[in-house]
């Protein structure tokens, strides 16, 4: 079956523009989670859905981070007036159940010029 | 508290070797050890994952070992092969609920042939 889909692949964008990043978790996963992984290190956690709502947001840096998941399944994350410090890989990840295991898709290359 | 440190940073093995990547961690509190393996332009996969309960977990050529009192555990490949060559990246969580995963800054493994 298809596993995590993220789109787009790769996001050029200049600093201060908005920029949104779609995952398309695996079907029948409720819990959803967003990563960022910097160049050579590991993914850091953002934020982590169980259904629609966040239910741990803590890893979001600031108030430019936000993330949607509106009907339980898709997960948008949305980043405000970007600066160069986002730049990175953002990677989602669903598990079936909450505690299970995290398959994580390909990851979206933010780069912000 | 949150930390988990990995070395070494990067790794070379010959064909048919050992490949051993370390671990530590600070919280007493987690009790979900996995590890996944990463290839360029991909998201990490699960490889492997121990509970502190166990000493050592084997899958086929992938060994945890795990010291509770020393706060670390190790993956060992053995018969290292090209196809093992990838980044490693060991993790924590605390359990009962979802993994928020906390990740090493990862390893990068070259198996020479």
């Amino acid at each position: 079956g298809a596993g995590v889909s993220q789109t787009p692949s790769n996001k050029v964008t200049e600093k201060g523009k908005y920029v949104e990043l779609r995952c398309d978790p695996i079907s029948g996963h409720t819990a959803l989670y967003w990563y960022r992984q910097s160049l050579g290190q590991g993914p850091e956690f953002l934020i982590y859905f169980q259904g629609t709502g966040a239910a741990d947001d803590s890893g979001l840096p600031n108030d430019r981070f936000f993330a949607v998941r509106p009907e339980g399944s898709v997960s948008t994350l949305k980043i405000q007036r970007t600066e160069r410090g986002d730049s990175a890989v953002y990677l989602c990840a669903s598990s079936l159940s909450p505690g299970t295991e995290q398959y994580f898709g390909p990851g979206t290359r933010l780069t912000v010029t | 508290q949150q930390q988990v440190k990995q070395s070494p940073q990067s790794l070379i093995v010959q064909k048919g070797g050992i490949s051993i990547i370390n671990c530590a961690y600070e919280n007493t509190a987690f009790d979900y050890f996995p590890w996944y393996q990463q290839f360029p332009g991909k998201g990490p996969a699960l490889l492997i994952a121990i509970r502190p309960d166990v000493s050592e977990k084997k899958e086929g050529r992938f060994t945890i070992s795990f010291n509770k009192s020393a706060k670390q555990f190790s993956l060992h490949i053995m018969d290292s092969q090209p196809g093992d060559s990838a980044t490693y990246f060991c993790a924590a969580s605390l359990s009962g609920g979802y993994n928020k995963l906390i990740f090493g800054a990862g390893t990068r493994l070259a198996v020479h042939p």
